[in-house]
């Protein structure tokens, strides 16, 4: 498609399980983010990749967060042993140039019951 | 960490009215951009404004970038109803991945 896609984009789990969450930029996007959403709020920072550097990993919140990025494209954004506390929207957002804007997917509704 | 805080949270105008919605912070900013985002969709950026004391208009939409690049406004003219959303500002602190005020939603009344 022509816009980023995220899926699912809604998931309901349980409290302890794991999630995966999964992002496909735009064609020939080198950067691609992860944010989060808490209701009505701003965005919060999560990872950042950009070509085959290193990610920034710097706004993730704990170490059950972890993403990849597979092949400069797609990327899994994963979550161990889900706390209530995570429950937000996870929005995935891809860049072409630096100078570019960055596009948004419609992002995934996680809730942990 | 450099915040941008956002004021009013919530504007809840009738149709015809004129509103200003403000993004401040105490961290000078390369650059700002404004983002209007829709209940289950992702933001969709409105401008970027990159030089201090810089003015865009985007139809009935005023966007100011203060002369010390600390803070930005956005002047919406005459409100429709179809101006209701969440306005987010966002800067860049340095580093590629934007860092996000808090938000505004508004509610433009028929």
């Amino acid at each position: 498609g022509a816009g980023v896609s995220q899926s699912p984009s809604n998931k309901v789990t349980e409290k302890g399980k794991d999630v995966e969450l999964r992002c496909d930029p735009i064609s020939g996007h080198t950067a691609l983010y992860w944010y989060r959403q808490s209701l009505g709020q701003g965005l919060e920072f999560l990872i950042y990749f950009q070509g085959n550097s290193a990610p920034d990993k710097s706004g993730l919140p704990s170490d059950r967060f972890s993403a990849e990025r597979t092949g400069g494209s797609v990327s899994t954004l994963t979550i161990q042993r889900t706390q209530q506390e995570d429950s937000a929207v996870y929005l995935c957002a891809s860049q072409g140039l630096p100078d570019q804007p960055q596009h948004f997917g419609d992002g995934t509704r996680l809730s942990i019951l | 960490t450099q915040l941008l805080e956002q004021s009013p949270q919530f504007l809840s105008i009738q149709e015809g009215e004129n509103l200003t919605v403000y993004c401040n912070s105490s961290s000078v900013f390369s650059s700002l951009q404004w983002y209007r985002q829709e209940p289950g969709e992702g933001p969709v950026l409105l401008v970027t404004v990159v030089t201090g004391g810089e003015v865009k208009k985007l139809k009935r939409l005023t966007f100011q970038f203060g002369d010390a690049r600390k803070d930005s406004s956005l002047h919406i003219t005459a409100a429709q109803p179809g101006d209701t959303g969440l306005y987010l500002c966002a800067g860049e602190p340095g580093r590629r991945a934007l860092t996000f005020g808090s938000g505004t939603r508004l509610q433009v009344q028929p």
